[in-house]
């Protein structure tokens, strides 16, 4: 069992938006930095968010992170049948050792 | 452009060692933090181990006193020594070039298995 709690499990129809929650608490996702990554059948995971809020370039801006607190949430918007795929999240201490959530499978109905 | 290519996954007997390897190209793995994370078939992202640009390494619990994380500056690849290796250690495991406090760049992945 993870420190990061993520739902294991979540849906929407095409077009519609769904939020992805990952708890944890003050010694993890509190003070240190969240980063969200999308893992596609049979491929490698791949960096959606960093620095809770932040997006590499080349993301498009239909995903969108946020912090409050001891929990952390992945946004996506405007959501595409390409998106069906594990979505996980991830705390990096100031040592830069990491947390892994247990990961969330999207499915987009 | 950065690129990972990890190597070396192989089916191994409990007990035994293996070395995976993973070629940079496009930066230096000697100017970057870099790590290694694993999947366990069907589960979820599980961090291995961390070396910073000036050397200092990290691990994870559960493989800390048995894997051994390097790197060769000549050749520009980091490395991953398993030994003492168990059924747990089965999984692909995943290099990554750390940035931002996020595992920025990813490699494929090699498969280690560990059956008898």
């Amino acid at each position: 069992q993870s420190v990061l709690t993520q739902p294991p499990s979540v849906s929407a129809a095409p077009g519609e938006k769904v939020a992805i929650s990952c708890s944890g608490d003050s010694s993890n996702i509190e003070n240190n930095f969240v980063s969200w990554y999308q893992q596609l059948p049979g491929a490698a995971p791949k960096l959606l968010i960093y620095d809770s809020d932040k997006r590499p370039s080349g993301i498009p801006d239909r995903f969108s992170g946020s912090k409050s607190g001891t929990s952390a949430t992945l946004g996506i918007t405007g959501l595409q049948t390409g998106d069906e795929a594990d979505y996980y999240c991830a705390v990096w201490y100031s040592n830069l050792t990491a947390v892994f959530g247990g990961g969330t499978k999207l499915t987009v109905l | 452009e950065v690129q990972l290519v990890e190597t070396g996954g192989d089916l191994i007997k409990p007990g035994g060692s293996l070395r995976l390897s993973c070629a940079a190209s496009g930066f230096a793995v000697s100017s970057h933090y870099m790590s290694w994370v694993r999947q366990a078939p069907g589960k979820g992202l599980d961090w291995v181990s961390i070396i910073y640009s000036d050397g200092k390494t990290f691990y994870a619990d559960s493989v800390k006193g048995r894997f051994t994380i390097s790197r060769d500056i000549s050749k520009n690849t980091l490395y991953l020594q398993m030994n003492s290796l168990v059924a747990e250690d089965t999984a692909v495991y995943y290099c990554a070039r750390v940035n931002y406090r996020s595992a920025y760049y990813w490699g494929q992945g090699t498969l280690v298995t560990v059956s008898s």
